[in-house]
């Protein structure tokens, strides 16, 4: 597609339920991040693909997140059992090199 | 390790020029980053330096890098009102063979007053 597609665009969910948020990167790039900006914060890195390499999951902040990128293209960022503290803006990004990233607009996740 | 900071807030007067700083702490550093983002949408790349430069100009945006001391800045010249957003600055740190990925300052809230 033209731009990094996100959905949805806003998500309202209860303590304690399991969410998903969907990513489809622009074609033909093959990095996708996720990343989380929460009110008055910057953007905190969670998880990072590259082609066919084991993805960085080192910003994941805690068992409850996790990502999958099937074909190399589409990536589903789940937060399972969800926290009020989860309430943010899930941010996705791809990128064809190091020529920095292009974001999609985001998923404003409340958890109520 | 990995950190970028930037000071939260700047205000101007329309035509006026903007300077948004940003201080990173790794040498590593490849590439260096210019984001904006308007209220409800995401981030927008503005322009990137290569470490090995030390000044980019691109119409009204001019980036300096000053690598022994890592700080970066933005200059934006006759400033608009349709300016006014949070500029992030980004370090690219490599990772091995990978691109490795950014890490962004907290952002700057640039408001521009007519």
């Amino acid at each position: 597609g033209a731009g990094v597609s996100q959905s949805p665009s806003n998500k309202v969910t209860e303590k304690g339920k399991d969410v998903e948020l969907r990513c489809d990167p622009i074609s033909g790039h093959t990095a996708l991040y996720w990343y989380r900006q929460s009110l008055g914060q910057g953007l905190e890195f969670l998880i990072y693909f590259q082609g066919n390499s084991a993805p960085d999951k080192s910003g994941l902040p805690s068992d409850r997140f996790s990502a999958e990128r099937t074909g190399g293209s589409v990536s589903t960022l789940t937060i399972q059992r969800t926290q009020q503290e989860d309430s943010a803006v899930y941010l996705c990004a791809s990128s064809p090199s190091w020529k920095g990233y292009t974001f999609g607009s985001g998923t404003r996740l409340t958890v109520v | 390790g990995e950190d970028v900071e930037q000071s939260l807030f700047l205000s101007v007067r329309e035509g006026d020029s903007s300077v948004i700083n940003c201080t990173y702490t790794d040498s590593s550093s490849t590439y260096l980053y210019w984001y904006k983002q308007e209220p409800g949408a995401g981030l927008q790349l503005l322009t990137y330096i290569f470490s090995n430069m030390d000044m980019k100009q691109d119409q009204r945006l001019t980036v300096l890098l000053n690598k022994k001391d890592k700080h970066l800045s933005l200059r934006i010249a006759d400033t608009q009102t349709g300016d006014s957003a949070i500029y992030f600055c980004a370090e690219r740190i490599p990772g091995g063979t990978s691109y490795g990925k950014l890490t962004f300052g907290q952002g700057t809230i640039l408001t521009v007053h007519p």
